[in-house]
């Protein structure tokens, strides 16, 4: 049974430029959530999809958008890049938007010059 | 919005000894406290959770307790092992719109010397 899985793992921008991030979530999952996670701190909620829409945002600028695709996937797009969105990408699902429990993935690896 | 503060930032302990990582948040609200070991270069792993119905769970080595009146809630683990080291999250979440959305305290980095 294959898990989260996140591509690509990891990537270098520079400012100003634009990212797409991309996940795979755990068979059986239908809700996928994104966070952000700056080196020494715990993960930033972003934003939580299910059934292809947006159903909570975190205290994030709208230059953080996403998309839910059919099959439950998801991407994380980034626009305008910042040296400050320089982090690691975590993208983590679950059974369903209230069931609490995340099951993560690696991450992506975002460098932004 | 709920906030949550995490102690201590940094644990050393020697094998076997005990370790506890401490926990509060804000909001009086939030009924779900989970807790993820995340290794170095890992994915984050929940180890154990508990929610507001309950005061203490256990699995194996591993403890939860929440104290709702105090708005606390704290992490045990005992006879440690080197397998142990990790960095420890706590969140605090809050169920809103049929969406939990967790609020993660800063880590804990756990360090067992053999």
């Amino acid at each position: 049974d294959a898990g989260v899985t996140q591509s690509p793992t990891h990537l270098i921008k520079t400012r100003g430029q634009q990212v797409t991030l991309r996940c795979s979530p755990k068979s059986g999952h239908d809700t996928v959530s994104w966070y952000q996670q700056a080196l020494g701190q715990g993960p930033q909620f972003i934003f939580q999809y299910y059934e292809e829409e947006e159903r909570q945002r975190g205290n994030f600028p709208d230059r953080f958008s996403g998309h839910q695709f059919p099959n439950y996937s998801s991407e994380l797009n980034v626009n305008a890049l910042l040296l400050g969105d320089s982090a690691l990408y975590l993208c983590a699902s679950s059974p369903s938007p209230g069931s609490g429990e995340l099951f993560f993935g690696e991450g992506s690896r975002l460098t932004v010059l | 919005g709920e906030n949550v503060e995490q102690h201590p930032s940094t644990l050393s302990v020697q094998e076997g000894d005990s370790a506890v990582i401490k926990c509060t948040y804000s909001d009086s609200a939030s009924n779900y406290f989970p807790w993820y070991k995340q290794e170095l270069g890992k994915r984050p792993q929940l180890i154990i959770d508990i929610r507001s119905n309950v005061g203490e769970k256990k699995d194996q080595r591993i403890a939860v307790t929440l104290n709702k009146t105090a708005k606390h809630f704290s992490l045990h683990i005992t006879e440690t092992q080197p397998e142990d080291s990790a960095v420890y999250f706590c969140a605090a979440s809050l169920l809103s719109g049929g969406s939990y959305i967790p609020t993660f305290g800063r880590g804990t980095s756990l360090i067992v010397h053999p």
